[in-house]
Formats: C-alpha cells, structure tokens, sequence
C-alpha cells in the first residue's frame, strides 16, 4: 500500500531564516506531486506541482521554491523566511494521469516568529 | 481569474438533520469537483467525486450534486452524528490533475 510522509511535524523559525521541508511517498511510482499552504483563516492554496522528476510548477509567486530530486521525494525550500510564511503545510499525491483523489500527508505546522 | 466560495464558514445542526453545504465557483468550468473531509491539524481527506457529465453520486450517508448551469455543488450528510463534526472542503479540478480549494465549511453536529 502507498504512504505519504512529512517532516518535521511542526516548526518555528525566526524571519530571515531557511526553510527545507520534505515530502515522500512510498508503494508507488512517478506519482504526480503537489504542495499546499493552508494559512490561519484562509484555504488551501496550491503552491507548486509537479508532474515528473525536476518538473516543477509554480502556482503562486513569492520567496518558497520547489524540488523533486528524487522520482517520490518533493521538497519544500526557502532561502529566508517571512511572516507571511507560517502556516499549515500539506503535501499530497495522485497516481500519473490519472484523475482521481489526491492523498495528502500528515503536514507541517510553520510558525515564523 | 477562477474563484470558489463555500457557502459559509461555519453550519451548526442537530444529530439525526441533513446538513447540507454549498460549493459555488466563477469563471471556470472544471470537468469534476471534489469533497474532502478535513479534521483539526489533519490533512484533507477524501470523500467524493463527481465529474461534469453526473448529475449526482452518492456514498453511505453522503450525497453530492453537481450542476454545471448553476456553477454549483450541494453536499449532503443525512443522519448527522456528532463524529460528522469537522470542516469540509470543496475543490475544483485545476490543471494536470492539481486542484483548487475552496475555505472550507465547519460542521458542528450536536446531540
């Protein structure tokens, strides 16, 4: 069976330090790969996907940046961080082209104090 | 651009009621919508699909309608129990299989 896994869990930062959160995924291949950001008071918002290994899309501009070294590995960077920046963070998969249910990870908890 | 608004932020009934909740989107035509369930500091989990061409689908105690005229969505729970308590997610089909979602709806179902 596939599984999904965060880490770390939860996080605190002070502004203006880095970020590198991970996301893997076990029992399947070439899953497409997505990262969301839930923030206090707003929805999921998507942040990057991708499709392949070094395939990435963004869909929101701002200071994170996104990497899949790895064909089941996304990873989550930021080289400073900002206020605006905590929240709650959800990786999730979906099997290659299919359209179908995406099934998130247990997340990670940012606060940027 | 695309906007997706679920009807309110919060729904309070009684055990035993149907809750119902809306999902309405602008400028977009998705060729199917979702329903998560999403419990506190929990990710999302999945509930129901429905593509563009079904009117409606359902699962156990869970009813999802799907009219594309409207631009709308109707989530139904018959027979609320308090463990139905939690925020339900409405998300539209984006592109290469990402979606995007609506705020949510807080359900508090009391006994």
């Amino acid at each position: 069976s596939q599984t999904i896994h965060q880490w770390p869990a939860t996080l605190v930062q002070p502004v203006g330090s880095p970020l590198s959160l991970e996301c893997t995924v076990e029992g399947t291949s070439n899953p497409n790969l997505y990262w969301y950001r839930q923030a206090a008071g707003r929805g999921l918002q998507l942040l990057f996907y991708s499709v392949g290994i070094g395939q990435i899309s963004s869909e929101v501009p701002q200071n994170l940046s996104a990497s899949r070294p790895q064909d089941r590995q996304f990873i989550l960077s930021s080289k400073k961080l900002l206020l605006s920046d905590s929240g709650f963070y959800l990786c999730a998969w979906v099997p290659s082209g299919v359209y179908n249910e995406q099934f998130f990870g247990p997340g990670t908890r940012l606060t940027v104090l | 651009s695309q906007k997706i608004e679920q009807n309110s932020e919060a729904l309070n009934i009684q055990e035993g009621k149907t809750a119902t909740l809306t999902c309405n989107y602008t400028n977009y035509s998705p060729a199917y919508l979702q329903w998560y369930r999403q419990d506190p500091g929990r990710g999302p989990v999945f509930l129901l699909l429905i593509r563009e061409n079904e009117k409606e689908k359902r699962k156990e105690r869970l009813k999802v309608t799907f009219d594309t005229t409207l631009k709308q969505s109707l989530f139904h729970i018959t027979a609320s129990q308090p463990a139905d308590s939690a925020t339900y997610l409405c998300a539209l089909e984006w592109v290469r299989t990402a979606l995007i979602f609506g705020k949510g709806t807080t359900l508090s179902v009391s006994s």
